[in-house]
């Protein structure tokens, strides 16, 4: 089956840890994304990717950092810089033709103890 | 800059009657996107409609129907006789420029249904 996976589901770091979130994808995407979800709001665009070896900011791209050295996979690392990392990440993909979907990964829950 | 404004943070409703979720857009593009996302309590979000900016055409689809009006800028979801399987938080999402460009979405409608 084709899908997005994100690993881990659920994560936990202490405070000035820097830690990585899995996403991968086996659909042939060119582009992928990542999104950060905070309760009661909506996502907000982290870093996006058009094709590999090159990556663009979103919104909120401080503490963050990505890489695309495979077309299938885009983890991203949450920094310690990163003031404050708790929320729901998602990752997301689509073909990059202007008419297409981005269809989402099951997200990763991330926890800064 | 680009917004998406979901007015109703939560909705309750009882099972089997209809209810609308709101959506209005601000873009400065004339070729753009609208999207409608589903996200159950699971977390995953799941795609439920694209419309393009020069598509008015209103869409049917089982219980679901959404309306595109571009004079008000809305994008409106309509659920006829409501599930309890609907309840979720609903995205309403915003693309313009390249197909690879991020999508700015609003804060989401939180629709609950009651048996």
């Amino acid at each position: 089956d084709g899908g997005i996976t994100q690993s881990p589901k659920y994560l936990f770091r202490k405070e000035g840890q820097n830690v990585t979130l899995s996403c991968e994808q086996n659909l042939n995407h060119d582009a992928m994304y990542w999104y950060r979800q905070d309760p009661g709001q909506g996502l907000r665009l982290i870093y996006y990717s058009q094709i590999v070896n090159d990556f663009q900011k979103g919104d909120i791209a401080e503490g963050y950092s990505v890489s695309r050295e495979k077309k299938e996979s885009f983890p991203l690392t949450v920094t310690s810089a990163q003031k404050n990392p708790t929320a729901f990440y998602l990752c997301a993909s689509t073909s990059g033709r202007r008419r297409d979907t981005q269809y989402f990964g099951p997200g990763t829950r991330l926890t800064v103890l | 800059a680009q917004k998406v404004t979901q007015a109703q943070t939560e909705i309750s409703v009882v099972e089997k009657e209809d209810v609308t979720l709101d959506c209005v857009y601000e873009t400065r593009d004339t070729t753009y996107y609208l999207f409608w996302y589903k996200q159950p309590p699971s977390g995953e979000l799941v795609f439920l409609i694209r419309r393009n900016s020069f598509d008015e055409q209103n869409e049917i689809s089982g219980r679901y129907s959404w309306n595109f009006q571009k004079s008000t800028s809305s994008f409106n979801f309509t659920i006829t006789a409501s599930q309890v399987v609907d309840s979720a938080v609903y995205f309403c999402a915003l693309r313009s420029g390249g197909g690879a460009d991020g999508l700015t979405f609003g804060k989401g409608t939180h629709l609950i249904i009651q048996p």
